[in-house]
């Protein structure tokens, strides 16, 4: 079983509706992440947590909420979706080795949002 | 500018030939990333190094910080060596947050 699952895979949704995509990990990382892809462009962050009481807001947040519901789980929603969040939409998670160090991140397998 | 520049955007290549991907920066950094990206979208890390060269199987992976560039090179490339290669580095200044800048990829394609 993949370490990282996110659902759904596939989603075509249409403008105004509220969405949620989910994110689980079995790797028992603290950090977990939310990035969206779209062509041409690199990853951008749209928000990160790095325990259950603690989220923050990465530089594309506007637009979206999340929820640690547990150390395994984080949740991306779309309040209301609009055309433009059309995207590739990947979750990723990360040990935190401690003293300010860094980590590998490991990324679910992407979630295809399509707003119409 | 990006703060990530990866040269080339595309590279094809035939089997068994020596591939060199570039990664430039323009931030202080505590740690620089190299991903691979499936043809079916699945993002795998291959090296996370913040000085010197390391190597793993085909790959390998160099970096020098005082010219703020990093190359990834693969040894013997194979068709399923076909991917987007992706750099990402961690902006220094942000302490401890596992933020990554990432460059737009290198899309390989290596025909047999």
């Amino acid at each position: 079983d993949a370490d990282v699952t996110q659902t759904p895979r596939n989603r075509i949704t249409k403008t105004g509706k509220r969405i949620m995509l989910e994110c689980s990990q079995t790797k028992g990382h603290d950090r977990m992440y939310w990035y969206r892809q779209d062509p041409g462009l690199g990853l951008r962050l749209i928000y990160y947590s790095f325990d259950v009481k603690d989220i923050n807001k990465g530089e594309i947040s506007d637009g979206y909420s999340v929820s640690r519901q547990a150390q395994a789980k984080f949740s991306l929603s779309l309040e209301s979706a609009i055309p433009n969040q059309t995207a590739l939409y990947f979750c990723a998670t990360s040990e935190d080795p401690g003293q300010g160090l860094t980590d590998t991140q490991y990324f679910g397998p992407g979630t295809r949002l399509t707003v119409l | 500018k990006n703060e990530v520049e990866q040269s080339p955007q595309n590279l094809t290549a035939q089997e068994g030939e020596f591939i060199t991907i570039n990664c430039s920066y323009s931030v202080g950094i505590s740690a620089l990333h190299w991903l691979q990206q499936h043809p079916g979208g699945g993002i795998v890390s291959l090296f996370m190094l913040s000085s010197g060269k390391k190597k793993h199987g085909r790959l390998i992976a160099t970096i020098n910080i005082q010219e703020k560039h990093s190359s990834l090179h693969i040894t013997a490339s194979h068709p399923r060596d076909s991917a987007v290669y992706i750099c990402a580095v961690e902006d220094g200044g942000s302490y401890n947050t596992d933020k990554l800048i990432f460059g737009t990829g290198t899309r390989l394609q290596v025909f047999p």
